[in-house]
């Protein structure tokens, strides 16, 4: 049972380039969700999903994307890097209960 | 507009000791209300939660209390261990059914040897 894992760990992207942010989750969870984290900061949340093809935007969404085809798999896409989303990023899940399970982040820079 | 607040940056404590971590809220309506330990380079991990109908939870050295009507909660760590030391974020659900969860900035919590 591995939890929720994420891909990669780090990145270095230039600005204006795209790219996917993977996640995945073995515990059959329903809910899943990503998260920013910038210095000094707590976590703001981009995107959300409350099941397969469900998806919803959170407090930060502008500059992201989002997919749930598989109730395990929620990638998150960049579009056009700028250096504001220089962050590290952390996708969670959780089952009906409140408690949500990270996986270990990746950061990113954007240059 | 920050609906949850930890207005601690940092904090520390000696080993043994009693670690007090506190987290406002403006948003009578959260229910529910966890808390997250987060060590460098991993992702936050679930420490405790409580219930707007309760107004104490235990869990071994950690308890949470939740005082409503001041809109304020407080993690007590004791006794304090310098495996404690990481950032404690506090987080809050309206539990509406819009299944988000909105974080405070964190405390950096170090327990001194």
């Amino acid at each position: 049972n591995a939890g929720v894992t994420q891909t990669p760990k780090f990145r270095i992207l230039k600005i204006g380039q795209s790219m996917t942010l993977q996640c995945a989750q073995d515990m059959n969870h329903n809910y899943m969700y990503w998260y920013r984290q910038d210095p000094g900061m707590g976590l703001k949340l981009i995107y959300y999903s409350v099941g397969a093809g469900i998806t919803d935007k959170g407090e930060v969404p502008n500059g992201y994307n989002v997919s749930r085809s598989t109730t395990e798999d929620f990638p998150l896409r960049l579009e056009l890097a700028a250096p504001s989303q220089t962050s590290v990023y952390f996708c969670a899940s959780r089952s009906r209960v409140y408690e949500q399970y990270f996986g270990p982040g990746t950061r990113l820079t954007v240059t | 507009d920050q609906q949850v607040k930890q207005n601690s940056p940092s904090l520390s404590v000696q080993e043994g000791r009693i670690s007090i971590l506190n987290c406002d809220y403006t948003n009578s309506m959260f229910d529910y209300f966890l808390w997250y330990k987060k060590y460098p380079a991993e992702g936050p991990t679930f420490l405790i939660s409580i219930s707007s109908i309760k107004d104490k939870n235990e869990d071994g050295r950690f308890t949470v209390f939740l005082n409503k009507s001041a809109k304020h909660l407080s993690l007590h760590i004791v006794p304090s261990q310098p495996g404690d030391s990481a950032v404690y974020f506090c987080a809050a659900s309206d539990g509406s059914g819009t299944y988000k969860y909105i974080f405070g900035t964190g405390t950096r919590l170090k327990v001194l040897a």
